[in-house]
């Protein structure tokens, strides 16, 4: 049971937009920063956003960040079959002095 | 640009202790922190632990008794070092730079815990 809660899988037809929640605590989501990751199979995660709403250089403006209270969101526009891929929120909790991720969400471009 | 590899055994043995490296390159260590995640086969992110570069660490509350991080900063490296292995404890580990992961990442090592 993972601390931060995000759907198992989303999905959507290509060139349509696509959100991808991950809801969390105070003491999480709500007080901390929020990252994004993409993990291809068989690869390492890859940083797609950082500090909530920002992307690292080389992440294509079709990705965007946003939170609130204790829930961040990621948004994927223009979906392409590329984008097909699982995706991870991750922050810091300071109740447990220890950093969490959501259990991942698989994206399917149908 | 930074490059982080993971090396060790890709077999241990139940009980056993897992010693893994990390060696960065392209990049100094000092002024960030460094962490160890790892990934079970089929499932999510589990985060391990990271330290700072100033010799702090801290540890996931559910893995904290059986961990230890340490830095090495003469060779560029960082290692963690787990403690009384179970079936349960194979996975791919990875090394990124930052306290939740972040821009760089090793490319994983599978660790399995098998007699």
């Amino acid at each position: 049971q993972s601390v931060l809660t995000q759907p198992p899988s989303v999905s959507a037809a290509p060139g349509q937009k696509v959100t991808i929640s991950c809801s969390g605590s105070t003491s999480n989501i709500g007080n901390n920063y929020v990252s994004w990751y993409q993990q291809f199979p068989g690869t390492a995660p890859k940083l797609l956003m950082y500090e909530n709403n920002k992307r690292p250089s080389g992440i294509p403006d079709r990705f965007s960040g946003s939170k609130s209270g204790t829930s961040a969101t990621l948004g994927i526009t223009g979906l392409q079959t590329g984008d097909e891929a699982d995706y991870y929120c991750g922050t810091w909790d300071s109740s447990l002095s220890a950093a969490v991720f959501g259990g991942g969400t698989k994206l399917t471009v149908l | 640009q930074v490059q982080l590899q993971e090396s060790g055994p890709g077999l241990v043995k139940p009980s056993e202790t897992l010693s893994l490296t990390c060696t960065v390159s392209g990049g100094s260590m000092s002024s960030y922190y460094w962490s160890w995640i790892r990934q079970p086969p089929g499932k999510g992110l589990e985060w391990i632990g990271c330290l700072y570069y100033g010799g702090s660490t801290n540890y996931s509350p559910s893995l904290k008794s059986r961990v230890t991080m340490s830095l090495d900063t003469s060779n560029n490296q960082f290692s963690l070092k787990l403690t009384s292995l179970t079936t349960a404890d194979t996975a791919v580990y990875y090394c990124a730079r930052g306290r939740v992961g972040g821009s760089f990442w090793g490319q994983g090592t599978l660790v399995s815990v098998s007699s």
